[in-house]
């Protein structure tokens, strides 16, 4: 069976410190990845997805990046956080071609002070 | 922006009453999604309709798709105190081999036991 990690859990960092995040989906191959923000109360917002191996696009302008080394690795970054950045991220797959259920990590909360 | 928006923002209902969460969405999809979220957790997949389909069961849970008023319903029959989370409906679209999911802002559900 496939399973999703995401570590750490929760995070505090302050502003202008650099960011990893780390997502890792064991049990298949070649799934699309999905990075996502959720602001305290709110939905969820895609910040990158990936299709394969070293290919990230992203969907909104920002202070973050992400980066795909190795097919199931995802990895989200920051030079520089920003108050902004505190809140709830979301590490996602599913498989191409048509297969269309998300499945969720637990998440990492990440708090810039 | 927020491609579902659901209604109502928050519900409070016995343990044994019918809980109904709608939503609406702008665009063309391929199917809409229906997650849960329990607080400070990642989120589970629930239910998904495709575009050509009108109404799912899955235990509990009744959805269904009215594609020409662009909306969605989910009906939990029979609430029980376990099904207090976050619930957020996710639009689906096929897009050169990825899926992308839109999420809304979700209906924060608590059943008094």
């Amino acid at each position: 069976s496939q399973t999703i990690h995401q570590w750490p859990a929760t995070l505090v960092q302050p502003v202008g410190s650099p960011l990893s995040l780390e997502c890792t989906v064991e049990g298949t191959s070649n799934p699309n990845l999905y990075w996502y923000r959720q602001a305290a109360g709110r939905g969820l917002q895609l910040l990158f997805y990936s299709v394969g191996i070293g290919q990230i696009s992203s969907e909104v302008p920002q202070n973050l990046s992400a980066s795909r080394p190795q097919d199931r690795q995802f990895i989200l970054s920051s030079k520089k956080l920003l108050l902004s950045d505190s809140g709830f991220y979301l590490c996602a797959w599913n498989m191409g071609g048509g297969t269309d259920t998300q499945y969720f990590g637990p998440g990492t909360r990440l708090t810039v002070l | 922006s927020q491609q579902g928006e659901e209604d109502p923002q928050a519900l409070s209902i016995q343990e044994g009453e019918n809980a109904t969460m709608n939503c609406s969405y702008k665009t063309s999809i391929n199917n809409l999604q229906w997650y849960r979220q329990n607080s400070g957790r990642g989120l589970v997949h629930l239910i998904l309709i495709r575009s050509n389909e009108r109404e799912k069961h899955s235990g509990r849970l009744r959805v269904t798709l009215d594609t020409s008023k662009k909306s969605s319903s989910l009906l939990i029959t029979a609430s029980r105190a376990a099904d207090t989370a976050s619930y957020f409906c996710a639009t689906g679209l096929n897009s050169g081999g990825y899926q992308k999911v839109t999420f809304g802002t979700g209906t924060k559900l608590q059943v008094i036991p």
